[in-house]
């Protein structure tokens, strides 16, 4: 069983609605971050998050908002989507804050679908 | 920055026979090389990792080779069986001071047939 636990599992939305995506780990764990993956294709690295802090944002458009109430919590609110934005987001977690130095734990992620 | 290619798209084997995908890394700084299966409806799991240090890493029947000088590395699983369809991504990073976040490649869809 994954240790990473996302919320909901599946979430259709309206172009106008606001919504909420909810990752929770309990490794204690410093690093979360946030990936998107269509369908037939890698994630891709949206947000990074280090001891609470954003340290990486890949350029993502500001429909996306990511939170880290605290280390063991991250969430992504979603506003004004676009039927593009229908995906796969995936949740992980790392021990060390420095990414790219260790085992990445993913959820099994919340399928959005965009209307 | 690093890009990761990696072969082939698809693959289909026997069950018992051995399955074997290659990727290929541009920086040569990268030092972190991790395997990820994901299988349907499920997110990535990591199933084996070397770092730059290392030349080859095996367990049990997942092993992954690293070649340095080339750039490239592989993994090698042996006596497939049924349930080690799913798809498979290789991705590299680099570590310790300016450290990257992971590239994956574009994954190996596995299909293992009993």
């Amino acid at each position: 069983d994954t240790e990473v636990t996302q919320t909901p599992k599946h979430l259709v939305m309206g172009m106008t609605n606001k919504k909420s995506l909810k990752c929770e780990q309990h490794m204690g764990h410093r690093a979360m971050y946030w990936y998107k993956q269509k369908a037939k294709k890698p994630p891709e690295l949206m947000f990074v998050y280090s001891y609470e802090k954003l340290s990486i944002n890949e350029s993502v458009p500001s429909r996306f908002s990511p939170e880290c109430p605290n280390s063991s919590l991250l969430n992504l609110h979603l506003h004004a989507l676009q039927p593009e934005d229908s995906a796969l987001y995936l949740c992980a977690s790392s021990l060390v804050a420095g990414v790219g130095t260790g085992e990445l734990f993913f959820g099994e992620g919340s399928r959005l679908t965009v209307l | 920055g690093e890009n990761v290619e990696q072969h082939p798209s698809t693959l289909s084997v026997q069950e018992g026979d051995s399955a074997v995908i290659k990727c290929t890394y541009s920086d040569s700084a990268s030092n972190y090389f991790p395997w990820y299966k994901q299988e349907l409806g499920k997110g990535p799991q990591l199933i084996i990792d070397i770092r730059s240090n290392v030349g080859e890493k095996k367990d049990q029947r997942i092993a992954v080779t690293l070649n340095k000088t080339a750039k490239h590395f592989s993994l090698h699983i042996t006596e497939t069986q049924p349930e080690d369809s799913a798809v498979y991504f290789c991705a590299a990073s680099k570590g310790g001071s300016g450290n990257t976040p992971l590239v994956f490649g574009k994954g190996t869809r596995l299909s293992v047939i009993a």
